[in-house]
């Protein structure tokens, strides 16, 4: 049973770089059949996914229109670990953050959450 | 960034069926599978349904998915308080190159 453990601050100022990472047990992140994705959800904007990684026989990155020119995904195979970095965000990026595995044309596992809250 | 379309809310009393609806579009739910999601109250979501109509391992039949050209549904037949909560569907995007998840549906059991 794959088990997604995220860890990163829950205060992010205006401007700056929001850094999450999710730890990965049960599985790897150099996998050649899962992706690792991250997804937000707001109130306001629902869910919505941000992008992922995925191996195979080369690390791919595929990132979501809205947020394409600032964020980053990146897997850590020394730590078995993914991260994800935002930036120049905004009191509009405050929202729910999930990491979460899919597999086989789902998502299936999800990480606890992280609520991030853009503030000064 | 477009989403799948779902009615806000549903209802039903306790032994009842219902059904949520989930449209797209050609490069979504029309060419790919769709996968249902339930979130309880402040918990991530729990895949309930994967490939139109799959249940991963302990999810009850009472959950049951089908897809039709560009439109998804989940049907909960013997409805039970503990279903109460918000459901959506997802559906990986072609065109957009991502996945696309419906607004939402809060089902409320009277």
């Amino acid at each position: 049973q794959v088990q997604l453990q995220q860890s990163g601050p829950g205060l992010v100022k205006p401007s700056q770089t929001l850094s999450l990472t999710c730890a990965i047990s049960g599985d790897s992140v150099s996998s050649n059949s899962a992706a690792w994705n991250w997804i937000r959800q707001s109130p306001s904007r629902g869910l919505e996914w941000l992008g992922r990684t995925y191996y195979r026989s080369k690390w791919y990155n595929e990132y979501a229109v809205s947020v394409k020119s600032r964020v980053t995904i990146n897997p850590d195979t020394s730590k078995n670990q993914f991260s994800l970095q935002l930036s120049s965000v905004t009191p509009e990026d405050t929202s729910i953050y999930y990491c979460a595995r899919a597999l086989m044309g789902a998502i299936k596992d999800w990480g606890q959450g992280t609520l991030v809250t853009v503030s000064s | 960034q477009s989403v799948l379309t779902q009615p806000p809310s549903a209802s039903g009393t306790p032994g009842q069926r219902v059904t949520i609806s989930c449209s797209g579009s050609s490069s979504n739910v029309g060419r790919n599978t769709v996968n249902w999601y339930q979130q309880l109250p402040g918990t991530a979501p729990k895949l309930l349904i994967y490939t139109n109509n799959q249940r991963p391992s302990g999810v009850p039949d009472r959950f049951s998915g089908s897809k039709s050209g560009t439109s998804a549904s989940l049907a909960i037949s013997g409805l039970q308080s503990e279903d109460e909560a918000d459901y959506y569907c997802a559906a990986w995007d072609d065109r957009l190159i991502g996945w696309l998840f419906g607004g939402g549906t809060k089902l409320t059991v009277l």
